[in-house]
C-alpha cells in the first residue's frame, strides 16, 4: 500500500523566513503534484512534477522531485502572510494506463507577521 | 461554467437515507474522480471514470457506495442507507485525461452530514 508522508504537519513561521516542506512516498512513481488548500476552500493546483530532477518555481514557492529518493520538497522563500494555507503533495500511480492520486497528510502553514 | 461544479454544497440527512451527490466536470475533461476528505486530512480516492467507463472503484468503502457517469459528462455518487461514519466532504475532480500530465481540477465539494 502506497504511503505518502509530509513533514512537518504544522508549521508556523515568520514573514521573511525560508523553509522547506518534505513529501516522502513509499513506492515507485515519477509524477507528483503539489496542491494548496485555503480553509473551507477547494484544492488549487500549484505544481506538476513529471520526472526525476524536475524543478518548478512560481513566485516564492519552488518544488522539486527526486524519484530515486522518493522525495519531493516545497521550498518557501521569504514567506509572506498570503502563503498561509495547507499544502498537499499527491503521488501519481499509473496502472495499465489508469492513474490515480494518493495525497499526503498535508502541511498546515501559518505565516506570522 | 469554467470550473468543476458540485451540488448540493451541503447535505444533511438522517441515518438510513440514501443520498446522491452530483458532479459536473469541466467541459471537455475526459477523466472524472471522486474523493472523500475528512477534516484535517488529504483527499482519499474513491473511484474514477474515463468517459463513461468506471476504470477503478477500489477506493469505495463498501457496497453502499456507487457511482455512475452514463453519458461521459455529469457523474453521480450515491450512498445508500447512510451511516454517521459517512459524514465527510466529498470532492469531485476532473482532468483532460490520463497520461496527459495535467493536474486534476477540484470542485468546491459537498459537505455531507449524517444525523
Amino acid at each position: 500500500e502506497l504511503k505518502v508522508e509530509q513533514n512537518p504537519l504544522f508549521l508556523s513561521m515568520q514573514e521573511g523566513k525560508n523553509y522547506t516542506i518534505y513529501c516522502n512516498y513509499s513506492t515507485t512513481s515519477d509524477r507528483l503534484y503539489w496542491y494548496r488548500q485555503d480553509p473551507g476552500k477547494s484544492l488549487e493546483s500549484l505544481f506538476v512534477l513529471l520526472s526525476n530532477g524536475a524543478v518548478k518555481q512560481e513566485g516564492r514557492l519552488m518544488a522539486s522531485l527526486d524519484t530515486k529518493a522518493r522525495l519531493s520538497t516545497l521550498h518557501i522563500t521569504a514567506a509572506v502572510h498570503d502563503l498561509s494555507a495547507t499544502y498537499f503533495c499527491a503521488v501519481v500511480i499509473e496502472d495499465f494506463g489508469n492513474e490515480k492520486l494518493t495525497f499526503g497528510t498535508g502541511t498546515r502553514l501559518t505565516i506570522i507577521p | 461554467g469554467a470550473g468543476v461544479s458540485q451540488s448540493p454544497r451541503y447535505k444533511v440527512t438522517k441515518r438510513g437515507q440514501d443520498v446522491a451527490l452530483r458532479c459536473d466536470p469541466i467541459s471537455g475533461h475526459v477523466s472524472l474522480y471522486w474523493y472523500r476528505q475528512a477534516l484535517g486530512q488529504g483527499p482519499e480516492f474513491l473511484t474514477y471514470f474515463n468517459y463513461e467507463a468506471q476504470q477503478d472503484k477500489s477506493g469505495l468503502p463498501n457496497d453502499r457506495f456507487s457511482a455512475e457517469r452514463p453519458e461521459g459528462s455529469i457523474s453521480t455518487l450515491t450512498i445508500q442507507r447512510t451511516e454517521q461514519r459517512d459524514s465527510a466532504m466529498y470532492r469531485c475532480a476532473s482532468s483532460l485525461g490520463t497520461g496527459i500530465n495535467q493536474p486534476q481540477h477540484f470542485g468546491d465539494g459537498t459537505r455531507l452530514s449524517i444525523l
